[in-house]
């Protein structure tokens, strides 16, 4: 069975520059979460969808972040002018429905973004 | 709100000598799920241990934990340290009833360091 995939890898940028990430869940997992990283914390969740749905985008930073799932699969997490403090490593994690979802979360390599 | 508290940022250990990474929470709710989750170098955060039920004791790939209501506590647990258990330890709550919802809090994570 194939993992949760995220790309890039890697990315560098400086500030004011947009940068978007890629996520492809694994097949059948209705729920996919966007996690940030910062260093030397723990992922803090900054948006998770059901099918298509947004079920709490309550700490994306709106004005610069935003998250889509537009057919219930993939994800992409944008950020439209990236600040040095966005500088994390971005997860995405994945889990199949259920009542206890969040029990079963299967978490991407994630994406490293540094802000200079 | 919610949170999770680890207090030791990095723990080294000799081989063979038994683990303990402290983990407490705070919720108001008595509807708490506790996770360990476990972050090798170059792999994915995976699941390791999970549980509901006050004071019992649940046990995967030689670690344990239980979970304490009464002191809010959910200490990972191992008999004998091995070099391959080197890596990152996320203690994470959930209180699917609360506001958390169906997400998880995650503490700030302990490195683990084997040395032989």
């Amino acid at each position: 069975e194939a993992g949760v995939t995220q790309s890039p890898r890697y990315a560098v940028l400086q500030e004011g520059q947009a940068v978007s990430f890629w996520c492809d869940p694994i097949s059948g997992h209705d729920t996919l979460y966007w996690y940030q990283q910062p260093r030397d914390q723990g992922p803090q969740l900054l948006v998770y969808f059901r099918d298509e749905a947004v079920i709490d985008n309550s700490q994306l930073p709106s004005d610069r972040f935003s998250a889509v799932r537009p057919k219930g699969t993939n994800s992409t997490l944008k950020i439209q002018s990236a600040k040095q403090g966005d500088t994390a490593t971005y997860l995405c994690a994945s889990s199949p429905s259920g009542q206890f979802s969040n029990e079963r979360l299967f978490f991407g390599h994630g994406t490293k973004l540094s802000v200079l | 709100g919610d949170s999770v508290t680890q207090k030791e940022g990095l723990v080294t250990l000799t081989e063979g000598l038994p683990v303990m990474l402290n983990c407490t929470y705070q919720t108001i709710y008595s509807n708490a799920f506790l996770f360990w989750y476990v972050h090798y170098l170059n792999e994915s955060p995976r699941l390791l241990l999970k549980s509901s039920t006050d004071n019992k004791r649940t046990e995967h790939q030689g670690f344990h934990a239980t979970l304490h209501k009464s002191s809010s506590s959910f200490h990972l647990q191992k008999s004998s340290a091995q070099l391959s258990d080197s890596a990152l330890y996320y203690c994470a709550l959930s209180d699917l009833y609360g506001s958390s919802g169906n997400k998880l809090i995650f503490g700030i994570g302990t490195l683990l360091s084997v040395k032989p």
